[in-house]
């Protein structure tokens, strides 16, 4: 199975600043990379998939980069709502995968 | 509106059994892979299974093969997910998601059912 770490597992910044999650994986995932935003309570919802391609209704002070073993999850500008806690995920071979999680914290 | 809504969900103990139901709407059921993704505080989440339109394809994850089994019914927009031989570790929040907009990701979720094994 593909293993994928992110890091860092917690993170603490405040409104306005910009942060950048990471999530390596263990193997070549090529492009195939998803990164989600889960409130507490609540489904995870897609923020980026096929690595930078914004989802339809996300603000564009998010996004992605990256490809094969490394990628990146960007927010620009953090607003009240972001802190929250996001996870990437790898659909280039099942079983699909999840990272263990980014808690984004307010300082 | 695009929805998907699970139950089934409960108490149940160890060695148990309990059947998943996830309701669809607003899309083209038949047209579509479905999965099970699980989410517990132990495990983090963890995709489960997926079945592909007409039911012939099904795959797992390798820890839950011969105890959990994906299943569909287009005639009713139903997945289900018939789950056998439960143990502790399987207590988690269940979700069906499908890629509607992209097969790369899931962009549409339910909103979870909560299954407690426990004696």
């Amino acid at each position: 199975d593909i293993q994928l770490t992110q890091s860092p597992s917690f993170l603490s910044a405040s409104v306005g600043d910009r942060v950048t999650i990471t999530c390596r994986a263990s193997q070549g995932i090529s492009s195939y990379l998803a990164w989600y935003q889960q409130t507490p309570g609540k489904a995870p919802n897609l923020l980026i998939y096929v690595a930078s391609t914004l989802q339809s209704g996300v603000p564009s002070r998010f996004s992605g980069s990256g490809s094969g073993t490394e990628f990146t999850l960007t927010i620009n500008s953090l607003q009240p709502e972001d802190f929250t806690t996001y996870y990437c995920q790898q659909l280039s071979s099942d079983p699909y995968t999840f990272g263990q999680g980014t808690k984004l914290e307010i300082k | 509106e695009v929805q998907l809504v699970e139950s089934g969900g409960g108490v149940v103990q160890p060695g148990g059994s309990l059947r998943l139901s996830c309701a669809a709407s607003g899309f083209t059921f038949s047209s579509y892979w479905m999965s099970w993704i699980r989410q517990s505080p132990e495990r983090g989440l963890e995709w489960v299974a997926n079945i592909n339109q007409d039911g012939s394809a099904k795959k797992y994850v390798d820890s839950l093969k011969g105890r959990f089994t994906i299943s569909r019914d287009n005639a009713k927009n139903s997945l289900y997910l018939q789950m056998n031989s439960l143990r502790a570790e399987d207590t988690a929040v269940y979700y069906c998601a499908i890629g509607l907009t992209t097969t790369f990701a899931f962009d549409i979720w339910g909103q979870g059912t909560m299954v407690t094994v426990s004696s």
